[in-house]
């Protein structure tokens, strides 16, 4: 089993709806986790970081926890053409070390 | 401050040649990571260093990959005898303090073995 999977894309949507991403990850006493877009060809960059169960919002971006489910998801709003990027999902499994998942690509249709 | 910043952008090499990438992490950030990232693939961690702490060398997939961190700043990532597998974008990272908190990446190195 891997340590972190995401919702295998691409998924594409219209302008102005909503995007929705899942992450799942097996260690059940990970603390930190992170959602990181990646434009193609370029690094990948922070967008939200959640550590505590519940939502957090952070503009059109809102990441969502839930531990006992071992779940993270992302959700973003009123999709542009500029979210078209690949999202990573990031957990930490030790004290200092990242997981990352594959990534799902998302395409924003204008 | 600047971000962390890694060089060459771009290396082309021949197969059984030895190559070595450059990472300057944040400034005063403690942790510093190297990834790999093949083409359509996720993230795979190679060596996390921490201060004055042994290497976390776990990731890296083969002896022919070694990496140094000189002074808790720079470091470089070596990868001798080139295989035309090794061809893969070698990202760098570094965080403040490494315990559960962001990774800052840089521009990465896209190596291609021929």
């Amino acid at each position: 089993q891997k340590e972190v999977e995401q919702n295998s894309g691409p998924l594409s949507v219209p302008e102005g709806a909503i995007a929705s991403l899942n992450c799942t990850y097996s260690d059940r006493v990970s603390q930190s986790f992170f959602w990181y877009r990646q434009y193609s060809g370029k690094s990948p960059e922070l967008i939200m970081s959640i550590y505590s169960n519940g939502d957090k919002e952070d503009g059109r971006f809102t990441a969502q926890l839930n531990k006992a489910s071992q779940y993270v998801s992302l959700l973003i709003r009123d999709s542009q053409p500029s979210d078209s990027a690949t999202y990573l999902c990031a957990v930490n499994m030790d004290d200092y070390k990242l997981s990352f998942g594959a990534g799902t690509t998302v395409t924003v249709r204008a | 401050g600047a971000g962390v910043s890694q060089s060459p952008s771009n290396k082309v090499t021949e197969k059984g040649k030895d190559v070595e990438l450059r990472c300057d992490p944040i400034s005063g950030h403690t942790a510093l990571y190297w990834y790999r990232q093949s083409l359509g693939q996720g993230l795979e961690f190679l060596i996390y260093f921490q201060g004055n702490s042994a290497p976390d060398k776990s990731g890296l997939p083969s002896d022919r990959f070694s990496a140094e961190r000189t002074g808790g700043s720079v470091s470089t990532l070596t990868i001798q005898r080139t295989q035309q597998e090794d061809s893969a974008v070698y990202l760098c990272a570094s965080s403040a303090t490494g315990f559960g908190e962001t990774q800052y990446f840089g521009p990465g190195t896209r190596l291609l073995v021929l």
